[in-house]
């Protein structure tokens, strides 16, 4: 079974600009979770989203969206680029079930906004 | 709301020696409990996920442990080897709150 894919790998923004990053699940994983990884923040999480539908969201400004497809793949989208947005982004897969299902995490992303 | 830390922020030791890192969390209604390793500019592998009504999960060299009472879980490494050396995150996943990670351990082990 094919892991999880995103893409692009690497991505170089200038400030100001808009991003859209790819992430698609294990085939038949429902929920998608992103966070974002910087060495000063680590690992903070950003929104699940669950049969097309956001289910949950961490606490990160509204310049930070994402949305599902049908077929279960996933974009983020962050507007208005600051310097700050620089890190790896992450996505992650799982079955979807009530919640706690073992993650998928795929290579991530990294944006650097200069 | 829920808060992971993780000690040592870094560990060194010798190929072959057992070892064991420690996780924390602060709130006890914790839902389960997964361990990562993540190696240098990569993505997170999932190594042992601990369900609430579980006390430990084993997986070849890897034993994790959850105590919910005392907020705690270790995950224990035997017989350590030089590709054991990556960043070990602990995450508690929490209803409302999705997966909280703590800050990881880097993990040498040097020949």
């Amino acid at each position: 079974k094919a892991g999880v894919t995103q893409t692009p790998r690497y991505l170089i923004k200038t400030r100001g600009q808009q991003v859209t990053l790819s992430c698609s699940p294990i085939s038949g994983h429902r929920s998608v979770s992103w966070y974002q990884q910087t060495p000063g923040q680590g690992l903070q999480f950003l929104f699940e989203y669950f049969s097309e539908t956001q289910r949950n969201k961490g606490n990160f400004p509204g310049r930070f969206s994402g949305r599902q497809f049908s077929n279960s793949r996933s974009e983020m989208n962050v507007s208005t680029l600051e310097l700050g947005d620089s890190a790896l982004y992450l996505c992650a897969s799982n079955s979807g079930g009530a919640g706690g299902e073992t993650q998928y995490f795929g290579p991530g992303t990294r944006l650097l906004v200069l | 709301k829920q808060e992971v830390t993780q000690i040592p922020a870094a560990l060194s030791v010798p190929e072959g020696e057992n070892l064991v890192l420690n996780c924390s969390f602060t709130d006890s209604a914790i839902y389960n409990l997964q361990w990562f390793r993540q190696d240098p500019g990569k993505g997170l592998t999932s190594l042992l996920l601990i369900q609430s009504s579980q006390r430990e999960q084993t997986s070849g060299r890897l034993n994790a442990s959850l105590d919910k009472s005392s907020g705690r879980s270790t995950l224990y490494i035997a017989a350590s080897q030089p590709g054991d050396s990556a960043t070990y995150l602990c995450a508690g996943y929490n209803y409302g709150q999705n997966f909280v990670f703590g800050p990881g351990t880097r993990l040498s082990v040097l020949p």
